[in-house]
């Protein structure tokens, strides 16, 4: 199938730890993202790449670190998690010259205990 | 700072009756204005978008309507189902950018049989 995957769909875990979620995508899209969902539905932007180079760093502790080791790839690792970094994270992607055209995945629902 | 402003928070609409929601954004810049629909447990998925240079969209039982100069745009949901029941999040963003997402904070749809 055709989509944006992301891994895992669960994480939990507990405070100090360093995690990594991992997103994919095969519709041939240039363009990746990463949003926060909070627990009132919030989504915001974090991070973009663009045929793996940064493109958009909203003000996001250091402690989150993307990473795109391809234009089809999008990681993001969190260090030292904290209570406040449980949320749904999502990735998304866009077609060549189409950037507003987002395309999300399933999302990954983190639970730092 | 929110950039994009949406009402109302919840909304509950009998089946077969009309849903309507609004957004007002601020900065006069945005040129792309996507609809998302949020089901549990799953990603945004794009709806319907508009662009201003009209005044409204149509898509089957989904419509865009745009007033530039009142910086508002809502969705109508014509003849509502109960499988419409989800949240229901506008957008703006800048085409020529690098794709960021202003989301509103969402609205949750419930349609009654």
């Amino acid at each position: 199938d055709t989509a944006v995957s992301q891994t895992p769909k669960y994480l939990v875990t507990q405070m100090g730890n360093d995690k990594s979620i991992k997103c994919e995508q095969n519709l041939g899209h240039d363009t990746m993202y990463w949003y926060k969902q909070d627990s009132k539905k919030f989504l915001k932007i974090m991070f973009s790449y663009n045929n793996k180079e940064l493109i958009i760093n909203e003000t996001v502790p250091n402690r989150f670190s993307p990473k795109s080791p391809d234009k089809a790839h999008l990681n993001l690792h969190i260090n030292s998690l904290e209570l406040g970094d449980s949320a749904v994270y999502f990735c998304a992607s866009s077609p060549p010259g189409r950037r507003e055209t987002q395309y999300f995945g399933p999302g990954t629902r983190l639970l730092v205990l | 700072q929110q950039q994009v402003k949406q009402s109302p928070q919840s909304l509950i609409v009998q089946k077969g009756g009309i849903s309507i929601i609004n957004c007002a954004y601020e900065n006069t810049a945005f040129d792309y204005f996507p609809w998302y629909q949020q089901f549990p447990g799953k990603g945004p998925a794009l709806l319907i978008a508009i662009r201003p240079d009209v005044s409204e969209k149509k898509e089957g039982r989904f419509t865009i309507s745009f007033n530039k100069s009142a910086k508002q745009f809502s969705l109508h949901i014509m003849d509502s189902q109960p499988g419409d029941s989800a949240t229901y999040f506008c957008a703006a963003s800048l085409r020529s950018g690098p794709g960021a997402l202003n989301f509103g904070k969402g609205t949750s749809l419930l349609v009654t049989p």
